[in-house]
């Protein structure tokens, strides 16, 4: 099982530029989750997906969107990017929200982007 | 809202030097608080997760406790391995269940 893979690993964009990060998981899971990570801010949550073809926003959803068209894909979009966004996006999946008794969230290697 | 706080922000030991990693919370009642370790260049790998105070949990070096308003990570004898960045994460009673993470704790292990 290759577990949960981002792609691409590294981007540079442009301010105004558009880009869609893509995650993959094999491990059949239902929920899906997309974080970034900033220095000194700790995860926080973007978007997440309960289910193929449900999403809901996180706590910093403005900027993205999200598609869950299949159940081991979720991918998130920048229409328009800016330098604000520039930051370490990271996919994650679980098999519930509960995360109860050896249930997790199984995080991917992460996708670093910079917005000029 | 909840809130999770993680000190020190970052611990230098040296090889064999035990020590604890704090983690403190404030939550509208607990479900879980997990502990992830995250190596630099990857994404967060899970430890434990503990459910109620009192409960503790071993993996090695490590021993995670948990009481009403925090955790602590003990590491005993750390080993330059052990290096990694801590991250903890406390999921609510009510609410989506989404884990509310905190800034993490960057430990390094000298040889």
């Amino acid at each position: 099982n290759a577990g949960v893979t981002q792609t691409p690993k590294f981007r540079v964009l442009k301010t105004g530029q558009s880009m869609t990060l893509l995650c993959a998981q094999d491990m059949n899971h239902e929920y899906m989750y997309w974080y970034r990570q900033d220095p000194g801010m700790g995860l926080r949550l973007i978007h997440y997906s309960v289910g193929e073809g449900t999403t809901a926003k996180g706590e910093v959803p403005d900027g993205y969107n999200v598609s869950r068209l299949k159940k081991q894909n979720f991918l998130l979009g920048l229409e328009s990017a800016a330098p604000s966004q520039t930051s370490v996006y990271f996919c994650a999946s679980s098999y519930s929200l509960a995360l109860a008794g050896e249930d997790t969230q199984y995080f991917g290697p992460g996708t670093r982007l910079t917005v000029l | 809202e909840d809130q999770v706080t993680q000190s020190p922000e970052a611990l230098r030991l040296q090889e064999g030097e035990s020590s604890s990693l704090n983690c403190s919370y404030t939550v509208s009642g607990l479900r879980g608080l997990f502990w992830y370790r995250q190596d630099p260049g990857k994404g967060p790998e899970f430890l434990f997760t503990l459910y109620s105070a009192g409960e503790e949990k071993e993996k090695e070096r490590l021993k995670a406790t948990l009481t009403k308003k925090e955790s602590f990570l003990h590491i005993t004898a750390p080993k330059p391995e052990d290096s990694a960045t801590y991250l903890c994460a406390v999921q609510a009673v009510r609410g989506s269940y989404i884990p509310t993470f905190g800034r993490g704790t960057s430990l390094i292990v000298h040889p």
